[in-house]
């Protein structure tokens, strides 16, 4: 049980250029949440997924695509990278069966935009 | 919506005492779920407490126990005989009963241990 895994670990992006973070869970977790965290801004929801095939926006959703094809599976799109994109991106899972209710963090990826 | 506040950018404790962490919180909910997250330096969210807003006790994990205060909308997080490996980041988390399951964070408060 490998629990939520997120590749790359750490990423360099020229502005402009457009790049897929890859999430994946292996708990059969119905929700999967995108979160950016910024420094002395904690972590902010982007988009979030609530079953396959259902996806809907958090808090800082601009420049940022999502899709859910699988369970398993929540990728991140930027489509057209900024600077202000540069922060450290966790994906998180959790699911309400059995009365759970508490998130699994990814470790998270480091995105520097230049 | 839900707000979340740590007013402690910064708390430092000496190796084996007590140090408290401060969270506040706004909400027009009833019912709820509140967390307390560590971070250290791996980057790695983990987990370290949490409380449901109907129970009137509060949790413990351990060293770990928090003093919920549910009129006053306080969520403070006491770590006892605290250990070189409790330094981190800590943050505070809201959560609603209803809807996509949103974590709202604080900013966090960093904790550094004085050997």
């Amino acid at each position: 049980n490998a629990g939520v895994t997120q590749t790359p670990k750490f990423q360099v992006l020229k502005t402009g250029q457009s790049m897929t973070l890859q999430c994946a869970q292996d708990m059969n977790h119905e929700y999967m949440s995108w979160y950016r965290q910024d420094p002395g801004m904690g972590l902010r929801l982007i988009h979030y997924s609530v079953g396959a095939g259902i996806t809907d926006q958090g808090e800082v959703p601009n420049g940022y695509n999502v899709s859910r094809s699988t369970t398993e599976d929540f990728p991140l799109r930027l489509l057209s990278a900024a600077p202000s994109q540069t922060s450290v991106y966790f994906c998180a899972s959790s699911t309400r069966d059995r009365g759970g209710y508490e998130q699994y963090f990814g470790p998270g990826t480091r995105l520097t935009v230049t | 919506a839900q707000t979340v506040t740590q007013s402690q950018p910064e708390m430092s404790v000496q190796e084996a005492e007590t140090v408290t962490l401060s969270c506040t919180y706004d909400t027009s909910e009833s019912d709820y779920y509140l967390f307390w997250y560590k971070q250290p330096p791996s980057r790695q969210m983990i987990l370290v407490i949490r409380q449901e807003a109907y129970k009137q006790q509060n949790a413990t994990e351990n060293r770990f126990s928090v003093n919920f205060q549910k009129a006053a909308k306080s969520f403070s997080l006491k770590i006892s005989d605290s250990q070189l490996g409790d330094a981190a980041m800590y943050f505070c988390a809201y959560r609603s009963p209803f809807g996509n399951e949103k974590l709202t964070f604080g900013t966090g408060t960093r904790l550094t241990i004085i050997p």
